[in-house]
Parts: structure tokens; sequence; C-alpha cells
């Protein structure tokens, strides 16, 4: 089955403790991306990137870090969370930048 | 002026009705256009994807694009509580292929 797979599904830390959000995907996609989505304000998109070792910086890139070492790969890193990081944060593929993407079921962060 | 506008409802709508959900944008550099649907802890699974205005139909489910006046619709007829869900539209276009999503509307589909 094709999907893209998040863990954590759900975090409570506190601010300054570092954490890593993972995601793969078994669909062979040369795209991958990271979105937060807040309430208002629709899904914002964090980082992405095109291929294995390319990434660049999205709308909201601040505070965040992303690697891509291998394809499937693409995690998330926090290196000292804020509260303001709280979100709801999903990891999506596609074939290509621009095409429809396919998303994961999302990782709820609270950062106290 | 956001880049996407979207009504963020909550819309609320009796089983068998037409829903119609609405975007505008401003941006003349989009070129595709999609809708996803979001249901509770969920991720946005792509319902409808076209490149041109005029309409698209897939189910019960139409998309219409009018580049024109930089708006796009989603019909939703015949509609089932299953379809209860945030709709979110999404943009795409430009030298970066940018990716624009709306703010999402809320649907309820009431038996």
């Amino acid at each position: 089955e094709a999907q893209v797979t998040q863990n954590p599904r759900y975090l409570i830390t506190v601010t300054g403790k570092k954490l890593t959000v993972t995601c793969s995907q078994n669909m062979n996609h040369e795209y991958m991306s990271w979105y937060r989505q807040d309430p208002g304000l629709g899904l914002r998109q964090i980082y992405y990137s095109m291929n294995v070792e390319v990434t660049d910086k999205g709308d909201v890139p601040e505070g965040y870090k992303v690697s891509r070492k291998e394809k499937r790969n693409f995690p998330l890193i926090l290196e000292s969370p804020s509260p303001n990081q709280t979100s709801l944060y999903f990891c999506a593929s596609s074939s290509a930048g621009g095409q429809p993407q396919h998303f994961g079921d999302g990782t709820r962060l609270s950062i106290l | 002026q956001k880049e996407v506008e979207q009504d963020p409802g909550p819309l609320s709508v009796p089983e068998g009705a037409i829903v119609s959900l609405n975007c505008t944008y401003s941006n003349s550099a989009f070129q595709y256009f999609m809708w996803y649907r979001q249901y509770s802890r969920k991720g946005p699974e792509l319902l409808m994807y076209t490149y041109s205005s005029g309409n698209k139909e897939d189910g019960r489910f139409t998309a219409q694009v009018d580049k024109s006046s930089k708006y796009i619709s989603l019909f939703i007829r015949d509609s089932q509580p299953s379809d209860s869900a945030t709709y979110l539209c999404a943009l795409e276009g430009g030298n970066n292929n940018d990716m624009r999503f709306g703010a999402g509307t809320r649907l309820t589909v009431k038996p």
C-alpha cells in the first residue's frame, strides 16, 4: 500500500528539548515536504526536498531543520523547540515538485 | 491579502443537498488547481486535480475553474454523511512550482 508514515503521531514535550519527527514514503517519490497546519492559516510549507541531498526553505522555516540522506526518508528536526511551534505537522511526497502530494496522517506536537 | 482565500465555514447541510465550496486567488501564475479532503485526525487526500478553466467531473464531485475571475469551486451532488470533512483548495504555479493551500472549509452533512 502506497503510504507516507510519520512518527510519532502525538508528542508533548518541553521548551528547548531537541526532537525529531520521522517521515518515510514507499512510493519512490523524488519530492518530499513538511507542512504545519494551524487554525485559520491552513497548510504552510516549512521545508521541501526535490531529491536526495537537495533541500530548500519553504514559507516558515525558522526553528526547523531537515535532511534528505535517503530517498525514502525526510526527518524534521526541532533543535530547540518553543511554544510557538505547537502545531499539527504533515509530511508529504510527490513524484515531482508541483504535482499532487500524498500526505501522512500528521504529528500533533505540543511544546510547553 | 492572502494569496488564497477560502471561507472556513463551518458549513452544515442535510443529506442529499448540493454543496458548493469556493476559493479565490490573487496570483495569476497559478496553473494547477486541486481539491483535497481531510477527515479528522487524518492527512489531506487528493480529490480533484485540474489545470484548465472549465469543469471536471468525477462521480458526485465537480471541480470548476475560472482563471479569468481567479475563482475555483468544488460541487458535491447528493451529499452524504461520509462527505463530512474539511475541504482544502490548493493551487500550484510559478517559477518554483509554489504550492499554496486555502485554510479549509469544514463541512458537515447531517443524516
